[in-house]
This record gives structure tokens, C-alpha cells and sequence, in this order.
């Protein structure tokens, strides 16, 4: 079952824009990661951040948590083509051994 | 520093044959979990293995097993192929003690005709 939800599920912007996605999960979690995928294949760790942090930058990449309101939040400044792909929230639960729940992602379309 | 490795890249199959992916973790890496992505889905958590045994399980059925070896590497089987098993296998590797922060390989394509 899919625990995150993310939301647009597909936002389509020209570069230099920023880009916002949004992720709401269920239960209480230990971390909530993000995640990136190129047409398909693998995914890439973009960042991960803690039940007790509320905010973390990389980069260009800025996230937001509000454990109240089980749900985060992706910023991405000044988008470049090479953006392009899907973007995944994944949570990891308190519940023993860690595995990830991912939503359904949000697919992220930057034009030149 | 080779990153997590996949085994076969693509692979077809017809319906009710059997399959065997393998993956190789990141250097320095204990644990292993594969996940099942089907087409414009999330990834679905199947199972994880750490010290060579099943430490946790999603809800998949038992067609679906898998192995650890002592040098870390992994194997998922898959008997009694479906249609639905068709999808994006992926692997995905990290130290048990140290957040989670799992480092995927590229996956597995898997088509069942």
C-alpha cells in the first residue's frame, strides 16, 4: 500500500522556475526521504530529513516538514531541463527494521 | 566505488515460467531490499535482507522468495510468473545501523508475456 501521496501528480514549468511538490503520509515516521527517477530506471537520494527537523537544504533542493500535519514539501529553484524526471517522497516508519513506503510521484516536466 | 549493480537490465518471460534477478549492494553495505515498480506507480517494498536472512516482509506472495549471500549480494525469484508480475525490479542497498538511506541500483525490467 502506498503510504505517501504526492501532489500535482505532474506539474510542467520553463526553466528558471521554481518547482513545488508536496507529499502527505499516514502514520509517524522516523524520516521522510526524497528520491528522483529518469524515465524509468533507478532511483536517486536526493535528501533525507528527520522527524525532528522541520526544514533542509541542498543545493537547490529545499524540504519542509510539518510532522502535525504529516506532510512535506519539495522546492526546487531556478529548474533546469536536466530536472526533468519523477520525484518520489518515501517514509520510514518506526516499526522495527527500516523500510521505505513510497507515494505515486509527481512527474516534473521543465522546458527550455 | 562501484554503486549498486543489476542482473539482467531487461527480460522476458511467459506465464508460469520462473525467474531469477540478481544485485550486487555499494560497497560497505549489509542490507538488501528489493521493491516492485509497476508502470506509473510508486515503488512496493517486497522484502529485506540483512545477515543473510528475511528481515522484513511486504504484502507479496510467497511466489515471490529471495536469498542473501555471505558476500552481501542478493537474489529475488519469482515462480509461477503472472501479466501482473510485469514490472521495474528494483534493488536497493544500505547499513543497517545508519538511517536508512538506501542507494538504488538501475533495475530490472521484467516483462511477462
Amino acid at each position: 500500500s502506498q503510504q505517501g501521496e504526492e501532489d500535482p501528480q505532474a506539474l510542467s514549468i520553463q526553466e528558471g522556475e521554481n518547482a513545488t511538490m508536496n507529499c502527505s503520509y499516514k502514520t509517524s515516521i522516523n524520516n521522510l526521504q526524497w528520491y528522483r527517477q529518469n524515465s524509468g530506471r533507478g532511483l536517486v537520494h536526493l535528501i533525507l530529513i528527520r522527524s525532528n527537523e522541520r526544514e533542509k537544504h541542498s543545493g537547490r533542493l529545499r524540504v519542509t516538514l510539518d510532522t502535525s500535519k504529516k506532510s512535506s514539501s519539495l522546492l526546487i529553484t531556478a529548474s533546469r531541463a536536466a530536472d526533468t524526471a519523477s520525484y518520489f517522497c518515501a517514509t520510514d516508519t518506526p516499526s522495527g527494521y527500516s523500510t521505505l513506503t513510497f507515494g505515486k510521484g509527481t512527474m516534473l516536466l521543465v522546458s527550455p | 566505488d562501484a554503486g549498486v549493480t543489476q542482473s539482467p537490465t531487461h527480460l522476458i518471460k511467459t506465464r508460469g515460467q520462473q525467474v531469477t534477478l540478481r544485485c550486487s549492494p555499494k560497497s560497505g553495505h549489509d542490507t538488501v531490499s528489493w521493491y516492485q515498480q509497476a508502470l506509473g506507480q510508486g515503488p512496493q517494498f517486497i522484502f529485506q535482507y540483512y545477515e543473510e536472512e528475511e528481515r522484513q516482509r511486504g504484502n507479496f506472495p510467497d511466489r515471490f522468495s529471495g536469498h542473501q549471500f555471505p558476500n552481501y549480494s542478493s537474489e529475488l525469484n519469482v515462480n509461477a510468473l503472472l501479466l501482473g508480475d510485469s514490472a521495474l525490479y528494483l534493488c536497493a542497498s544500505s547499513v543497517i545501523h545508519l538511517g536508512n538511506e538506501q542507494y538504488f541500483g538501475p533495475g530490472t525490467r521484467l516483462t511477462v508475456t
